[in-house]
Order: structure tokens, then sequence, then C-alpha cells
């Protein structure tokens, strides 16, 4: 079976750096998305990697292992403002996206 | 710039009656198109998707159905809605020119059966 693996909730400290990882287990593998959610709110386009390596933009950056079906979201300089869900998905053989239950960030001051 | 919207933003509805839930997307042409359902604590699963106008294909066999009247128009419909049916509803668009590529998610419908 198709499996994403996601911590369910993480703290971290305001101005600090959290790691949020994502492993999987895929039929076949398309691509690897990150998106932010807000309570109540949509999700929201983080990152995508393709290849292996490290993929950064400003604050966030997202990092591939395919070798080893593994992920992770890197987020710098904490903000209040990213305390939220972060989901991630694997894009399959077929291009159906297989999503992860979320990881629920906690920020605090 | 590419927009999509859906709507009723939140809706109570009680067993047995029907829903309909409608998705627009703006700003581009031929989009493929999706319907996920968000259960708390759970990933996004993805109910149906359309590559074009009347191609729809299903993931989960339930009470649900969806439609695509129209290249940008995808609506999620009900006949008589269960319990299980309460979630919160996602309508989302990706370039159908491409294999792959990010999803645009609409504000997501919240949908409570009593």
């Amino acid at each position: 079976g198709q499996n994403i693996d996601q911590p369910t909730e993480m703290t971290a400290t305001e101005g600090a750096i959290v790691q949020i990882n994502c492993t999987y287990q895929t039929s076949g593998f398309n691509g690897l998305f990150w998106y932010q959610q807000h309570a109540g709110e949509a999700p929201t386009f983080l990152s995508y990697n393709v290849l292996d390596g490290l993929e950064e933009k400003g604050r966030f950056s997202s990092f591939l292992s395919r070798s080893k079906g593994y992920s992770y979201l890197l987020l710098k300089e904490l903000q209040m403002k990213d305390s939220a869900s972060y989901l991630c998905a694997v894009e399959d053989s077929n291009y159906q996206l297989i999503w992860g239950a979320g990881t629920k960030l906690i920020i605090k001051p | 710039s590419q927009t999509i919207h859906q709507w009723p933003a939140t809706l109570v509805q009680p067993v047995g009656s029907p829903l309909s839930l409608e998705c627009t997307v703006e700003g581009t042409s031929n989009p493929n198109l999706y319907w996920y359902r968000q259960a708390a604590g759970r990933g996004l699963q993805l109910l149906f998707y359309s590559v074009g106008i009347g191609q729809i294909s299903s993931e989960v066999p339930q009470n649900l159905s969806a439609s695509r009247p129209q290249d940008r128009q995808f609506i999620l419909s009900s006949k008589k809605l269960l319990l299980s049916d309460s979630g919160f509803y996602l309508c989302a668009w990706r370039d159908g020119g491409r294999d792959t590529g990010e999803l645009f998610f609409g504000e997501g419908s919240r949908l409570t059966v009593l």
C-alpha cells in the first residue's frame, strides 16, 4: 500500500528553527510537495522537490532523498504566523497526490 | 491570474437531505479539477477528479457524485447525505497541460450532517 508518515504535532519557539520530517512508500515517485494549512483554511503550496537535494525559498527549505523515501521541511526564524499544519504529499506513478495526515506546528513566544 | 472559488463556505444539513457544492476556476483553460475531503487528523482523501468536460473519475465508492458541465465548473452532489459525509471539502485545480505541478485549492466548504 501507499503510505506517507509525518509527526502529528511539533512545538517550537519563536525565532528558532524547526525541521518537519516526512517518509513515504508509494507506487512510483514523480515529486514531493509541501503545503501549509492554517486552521479552517485551504492548503497553500510551499515547495516541490523532484530531484535529490535542498530547495531553498526564503525562510523555508525542503530536502529530498529518493533513495531513502525521505523529505524534510525546514523553517527558519520562526514567526507566530507559522503556526499551522504542514502537509507532505507525494505524486505517484499515475501523477496522483498521496497525502500525509499533516504535522501541526505550534509556535510559542 | 488564475483564481478558484467554491461555495457555500459552511453548511449544516440533516441526514437524508441533498447536497450541492460548486467550484469555479477563472483565468485558465482545460484545468484538471479535483474534489477532496479532509477529516480531522486525516490526510486529504481524493473523491473525484476530472481531466475534461463530462470526464469524471471516482476514487472512493460512496453516495457522492461529481459533474463537470463546463470546462471550469466542477460540482459535488449527493442525493441523500449520511452522517459520515461530514467534513471539510476542498476543490482544487491543476494545469491540465502538464502531467505534474502544484494543486491550487479553493477556500473549502465545511459540511456538518446532523
